[in-house]
């Protein structure tokens, strides 16, 4: 049972134009949701996080928007460079109770910026 | 700061062997998590240790698992008898008390086991 999902195993822009992507969730509970940037054979890195309580958290070119009513969230790179070129996750943590400090995490998208 | 340090890189060992992981935290940071990745696969959560205390632990980790911090510094992965369904890559991360709930961990660059 998937409790986090991003359904597109890859991603293919043009340098300059804007990055979508998406993840779903299925628990209710998750109040906090991270993005996770990863390059090959490095760990996972900190990009952007966005409370439940929020609708949209902007960083410089990265932009995550929360739907929280259709269980969606979404992260914007706007503009896409070439180095962003990596696998994207999307994780998702409760703020209290049992399972408090674990992530939760998609299968990760892998975006491709094309010069 | 010099980040998550995890050693070793790479680890290939014969099923049945044990095999021990370490991982060094951000020296301030008191929370300490290990998770492991599997092929297509995002990270998976094995066990979370605040100071010394190993406070949370995923059905994932069997009994052939064990993880310990004894000083609340770095901590080790033990596995035993090792099994083909073990190969993964084991990640840590750590991340400080008092930082607000989404927080982002620091990661490890992760150890990768093969088990042949």
């Amino acid at each position: 049972d998937q409790q986090v999902k991003q359904n597109s195993p890859s991603l293919s822009v043009q340098e300059g134009r804007i990055s979508i992507l998406n993840c779903d969730y299925t628990n209710s509970m998750f109040d906090y949701f991270l993005w996770y940037k990863k390059y090959p054979a490095e760990g996972p890195t900190f990009l952007i996080s966005i409370s439940s309580i929020k609708d949209k958290n902007e960083d410089g070119r990265f932009t995550v928007f929360l739907n929280k009513s259709a269980k969606h969230l979404s992260l914007h790179i706007v503009p896409s460079q070439p180095g962003d070129s990596a696998v994207y996750f999307c994780a998702a943590k409760s703020a209290a109770g049992a399972g408090s400090y674990q992530l939760t995490f998609g299968k990760g998208t892998k975006l491709s910026v094309i010069p | 700061d010099t980040g998550v340090s995890q050693d070793p890189r790479h680890k290939i060992t014969k099923r049945g062997q044990n095999v021990t992981f370490r991982c060094d935290p951000i020296s301030e940071h008191n929370r300490l998590y290990w998770y492991r990745q599997t092929l297509g696969q995002g990270p998976e959560f094995l066990t979370y240790f605040q100071n010394e205390a190993q406070l949370e632990k995923s059905r994932l980790l069997s009994d052939r698992f064990s993880a310990e911090r004894p000083k609340g510094s770095f901590s080790t992965l033990e596995i035993q008898r090792t099994e083909q369904g073990d190969s993964a890559m084991y990640l840590c991360a750590s991340s400080p008390q008092g930082k607000g709930e989404n927080y982002g961990y620091t990661f490890g660059s992760g150890t990768r086991l093969t088990v042949v």
